[in-house]
C-alpha cells in the first residue's frame, strides 16, 4: 500500500542553524505534498505545500523542494527560532486514491 | 473564516464504555476526515466522507467505530464499546478541493 517515510525522527540544531527533514513516499500517483507543524496538544497546522509540476517553493524562512524521480521531498527551516520547535509531519497525497498519507513524524527542538 | 470545530476537547472513559465526538467543518467543504493519531505517531485516517456519502473506511474498526455524517455538514464518530488502545487524539478536517486539509484542535481519548 502507500506509504510515506520520514527522516529523522528527532532533530535538534542551535538557534539559527538550518533543520532539513526528508520524506520519501512509495505512491507514484501522488501529486500534492503538504508539511505540518504541531505544538504540543495542538491541532496540526499546515506551513507549506507543494505540488507534483513544481520543483521547490519558498515562504520566509521554510523552503520545500521535490524530486518526482526519486520520489522524495524535503522540508528546509533557515535561521531557526525557538518557536520553530514542534513536531513536523510530511504528507503525501494520491490522486488515484484520494488519501494524504502522512509520515511519522519529525520532533524538531531547536536550542536557545 | 472559521476553522473546523471540534467537541469536547478532552474525555476520559472506563473500557467497554461510549463515546462520541462531534465535528463541525469549514463552511462549504465537501470533504471531511476522520484520524486517529497515537501519541509519537502521525495522523491515521480511518473514515472520509464526501458531502453525506463514505468514500473510505477501509481502516475503521467497524466492529466497534461509526461514523456518519448527516446532512453533508457536521460530522459524529462514535466509539462503542471503547478499548484501551482507542486512547488518542481523534482529529477532524475538512477540504474543500479534496487535497488541502485543514485540521481542527482535536479531541483526546483517554480510555482507563
Amino acid at each position: 500500500g502507500e506509504n510515506v517515510e520520514q527522516h529523522p525522527s528527532t532533530l535538534s540544531v542551535q538557534e539559527g542553524d538550518s533543520a532539513v527533514i526528508k520524506c520519501t513516499y512509495s505512491d507514484s500517483a501522488s501529486n500534492y505534498f503538504p508539511w505540518y507543524k504541531q505544538e504540543l496538544g495542538k491541532r496540526p497546522q499546515l506551513i507549506i505545500d507543494i505540488r507534483s509540476n513544481v520543483g521547490e517553493k519558498k515562504d520566509q524562512r521554510i523552503a520545500v523542494t521535490l524530486n518526482k524521480t526519486a520520489k522524495h521531498f524535503s522540508l528546509h527551516i533557515t535561521e531557526t527560532q525557538p518557536e520553530d520547535s514542534a513536531v513536523y509531519f510530511c504528507a503525501a497525497f494520491s490522486g488515484n486514491t484520494g488519501k494524504l498519507i502522512f509520515g511519522q513524524g519529525t520532533t524538531l527542538q531547536v536550542k536557545p | 473564516e472559521a476553522g473546523v470545530a471540534q467537541s469536547p476537547r478532552y474525555k476520559i472513559i472506563e473500557k467497554r464504555q461510549s463515546v462520541a465526538f462531534w465535528c463541525n467543518p469549514i463552511s462549504g467543504h465537501a470533504t471531511l476526515y476522520w484520524y486517529q493519531q497515537i501519541l509519537g505517531q502521525g495522523p491515521k485516517l480511518l473514515i472520509q466522507f464526501q458531502n453525506n456519502g463514505v468514500v473510505d473506511d477501509s481502516q475503521l474498526p467497524k466492529d466497534r467505530f461509526s461514523a456518519e455524517r448527516l446532512k453533508g455538514v457536521d460530522s459524529t464518530l462514535k466509539i462503542q464499546p471503547a478499548k484501551l488502545e482507542d486512547s488518542a487524539v481523534y482529529l477532524c478536517a475538512s477540504s474543500s478541493q479534496g487535497d488541502t486539509q485543514y485540521f481542527g484542535p482535536g479531541t483526546r481519548l483517554t480510555v482507563l
